[in-house]
């Protein structure tokens, strides 16, 4: 069965460094999203991406994230200069087709951890 | 103010019961409920959907409840096995692309 999938794993970053997580969606999607969930917290929205462009963001994804799709398969979350906060597992989502009535299939996330 | 939440954080049943995990809503306007499934260490894995013109869908051994009338949404699931033991979480989707999900509520089987 297709997957998303996330890379690292693991990221442990020094605060006011760059950080770059990367996802591969599933190849059929059209849809990309990240969430990120804090320790022992609900999952929470960041951003979703469509055509190239951001469709909807949070009031988290601020100026110090982006997102990219650099080529046909990669979907990537830079964070510009980490803070403690930013500690969190942060998963790659993707959908077929828009989220309204669309299941989006989540990755295994990455657990960034700022020093 | 507008939520999605959950009854209970912890929920043990024993092996081969039935299992029903709750969730509630507040928000009349969601259209789109779905239930995930997380393991330790995983991602939220898609269980079950439902749209807001149901009451009631059913898959593999697990069924989903919608109650519009007070805003309640419920997770069944037959035969709880050991597999099952992981945290619940309820999502919602109001007219835009982003998932909103609840707390959770965390399930564990016992032999």
């Amino acid at each position: 069965e297709p997957e998303v999938t996330q890379t690292p794993s693991h990221q442990v970053t020094q605060m006011g460094q760059e950080v770059i997580l990367r996802c591969v969606p599933i190849s059929n999607h059209l849809y990309f999203y990240w969430y990120r969930q804090i320790l022992g917290q609900k999952v929470e929205f960041l951003v979703s991406f469509y055509n190239n462009e951001i469709s909807e963001k949070s009031e988290i994804f601020d100026d110090q994230f982006s997102v990219e799709r650099p080529d046909g398969s990669n979907f990537t979350l830079k964070i510009r200069s980490t803070k403690l906060e930013d500690s969190a597992m942060y998963f790659c989502a993707s959908s077929p087709d828009r989220g309204i009535h669309q299941p989006q299939h989540f990755g295994d996330g990455t657990r960034l951890s700022i020093l | 103010g507008e939520s999605v939440g959950l009854h209970l954080p912890t929920l043990s049943v024993q092996e081969g019961d039935n299992s029903i995990i709750n969730c509630a809503y507040s928000n009349s306007a969601s259209d789109y409920f779905i239930w995930y499934k997380q393991e330790s260490g995983k991602g939220p894995q898609f269980i079950i959907d439902i749209r807001s013109n149901m009451d009631k869908r059913q898959g593999q051994r697990v069924t989903v409840l919608l109650n519009k009338t007070v805003k309640h949404l419920s997770l069944q699931i037959a035969a709880t096995q050991p597999g099952d033991s992981a945290v619940y979480f309820c999502a919602e989707i109001r007219n835009t692309d982003k998932l909103i999900f609840g707390t959770g509520t965390r399930l564990q089987v016992f032999p």
